[in-house]
């Protein structure tokens, strides 16, 4: 069974940068794996902030950046504001048997 | 603008059947696929099923396949999931969602689905 994983929670002083990974139980993650982002507060849907792995969704400001570190893939957010506290849950394609599966997500404090 | 709105939930008994809707604006629904995801209580988001209309393919998640069924009615920008055999593990909030290069790029607000006696 694929599990994506995510680490459940995270803290980033206003102004700083953090960086959220999103792995695979087993294996790496890659370009081929299609990495997605989403932004969710509570009560509201999920908001996409990036597909194919670094490529900002309309609308999403510069700070939000995607990539692939090692072998995850990662959402940067440089300049973190106190609107930015926010469920984040990274989406991975995994063919066409198995589709996409969600991370677990991560719950992002800012104080 | 691109808009998506979910109807159709509600609460059914195990063992029932539900059909959400989800109708579109704002592009030409035609040419776009399109997915179900659903979200139980306090959990992450599931991805549920995917249709492209013009092709005829459609996927399932294991957790839904041989009981729920999507489809799609372009004449009306519409997609549906009809949910059969209901289970209270099938409690969620239930999203459409347009796929944009293998990922969703605008989402409906949600219809909530409780399965209970």
């Amino acid at each position: 069974q694929t599990v994506v994983t995510q680490e459940p929670s995270f803290s980033v002083s206003p102004g700083g940068t953090v960086t959220l990974t999103c792995g695979l139980s087993s294996g790496s993650v890659s370009p081929s794996h299609y990495p997605s982002w989403y932004q969710q507060t509570p009560g509201q849907a999920p908001r996409a902030l990036i597909y194919y792995t670094n490529s900002r969704s309309s609308g999403v400001p510069d700070r939000f950046s995607g990539s692939i570190l090692g072998n995850k893939a990662a959402l940067t957010i440089t300049g973190a504001q106190a609107d930015d506290e926010s469920d984040y849950y990274c989406v991975l394609y995994m063919g066409s048997d198995v589709n996409w599966v969600f991370g677990g997500g991560t719950k992002l404090t800012v104080l | 603008e691109v808009q998506l709105v979910e109807s159709g939930g509600g609460l059914v008994p195990p063992g029932g059947s539900l059909r959400l809707s989800c109708a579109a604006s704002g592009f030409t629904f035609s040419t776009y696929t399109m997915n179900w995801v659903r979200q139980a209580p306090g959990k992450g988001p599931e991805w549920l099923s995917y249709i492209n209309s013009r092709t005829g393919t459609i996927y399932y998640a294991d957790s839904v396949k041989g009981r729920f069924t999507i489809s799609t009615d372009n004449a009306k920008n519409s997609l549906y999931l009809q949910m059969n055999s209901l289970r209270a593990d099938d409690t969620a909030v239930y999203y459409c969602a347009r796929d944009f290069h293998y990922s969703f790029d605008h989402w409906g607000q949600g219809s909530l689905v409780t399965v209970s006696s």
